[in-house]
């Protein structure tokens, strides 16, 4: 079945500085890929999505490339600022099901000192 | 707009109460979603309607019964809940179930059972 890996986190960073927070993929179909965001307190929101493979996704200075060859959808922002401290979870959809099911990661807890 | 809006906000319930949370959504989207998640965990699918049908059950036990009156509306019904179903309740949207949609997010109902 599909499945989803992040790193682990949690990820501290001092503000300005650049994020990387690497996902992969295992698929049978064709899926679309995403990234969604979750403020302590809040529901997920979708922070950018690719739908086809060498896509570039990119919102609020975020950006992820969907890597065929690599299965991989990495999320990077070059400064990072502290209101960027969130959870963030990597999560795919397959273009072939019907279900409306994604398939999400474990998250990766982000915490921006100043 | 694409906001997804949920009542209450916080909810804390006996093991023998019934209570009711709500979701709503005026994007015309005709797909919604129950998940619940844990504290540091990714959101579990519970429950997919599609067209005001029942679409998904992914083996929820029978004390959450859900209801969906209309189009825009979601009803999570809650009875003889146990203390292990405290967690946030998330409500979602997507245009319909075909894969590789986003899903839009309420900002969730977190439920306490005492």
């Amino acid at each position: 079945g599909d499945s989803v890996t992040q790193m682990e986190g949690p990820v501290t960073l001092s503000e300005e500085a650049f994020l990387t927070i690497n996902c992969t993929y295992t698929a049978t179909g064709y899926p679309s890929l995403f990234w969604y965001v979750q403020y302590p307190g809040e529901g997920l929101q979708l922070l950018l999505k690719a739908t086809k493979a060498d896509d570039k996704g990119s919102n609020k200075g975020f950006e992820a490339t969907y890597r065929k060859e690599t299965t991989s959808f990495h999320l990077e922002k070059g400064s990072v600022q502290v209101s960027d401290s969130a959870v963030y979870f990597c999560a795919l959809s397959d273009v072939n099901t019907n279900a409306g099911k994604s398939t999400f990661g474990d998250g990766t807890t982000l915490t921006v000192k100043p | 707009d694409t906001e997804v809006t949920q009542t209450p906000k916080h909810l804390v319930m006996g093991m023998t109460n019934k209570k009711s949370l709500k979701c709503e959504q005026h994007m015309g989207h005709r797909a919604m979603y129950w998940y619940k998640q844990k504290a540091k965990k990714p959101p579990e699918l519970m429950f997919v309607y599609s067209y005001e049908k029942l679409s998904i059950n992914e083996s929820v036990p029978s004390r959450f019964s859900p209801e969906c009156p209309n189009s825009s509306l979601l009803n999570l019904h809650l009875h003889a809940l146990q203390p292990e179903d405290s967690a946030l309740y998330l409500c979602a949207s997507s245009q319909g179930l075909a894969g590789g949609q986003e899903q839009y997010f309420g900002p969730g109902t977190r439920l306490t059972v005492t």
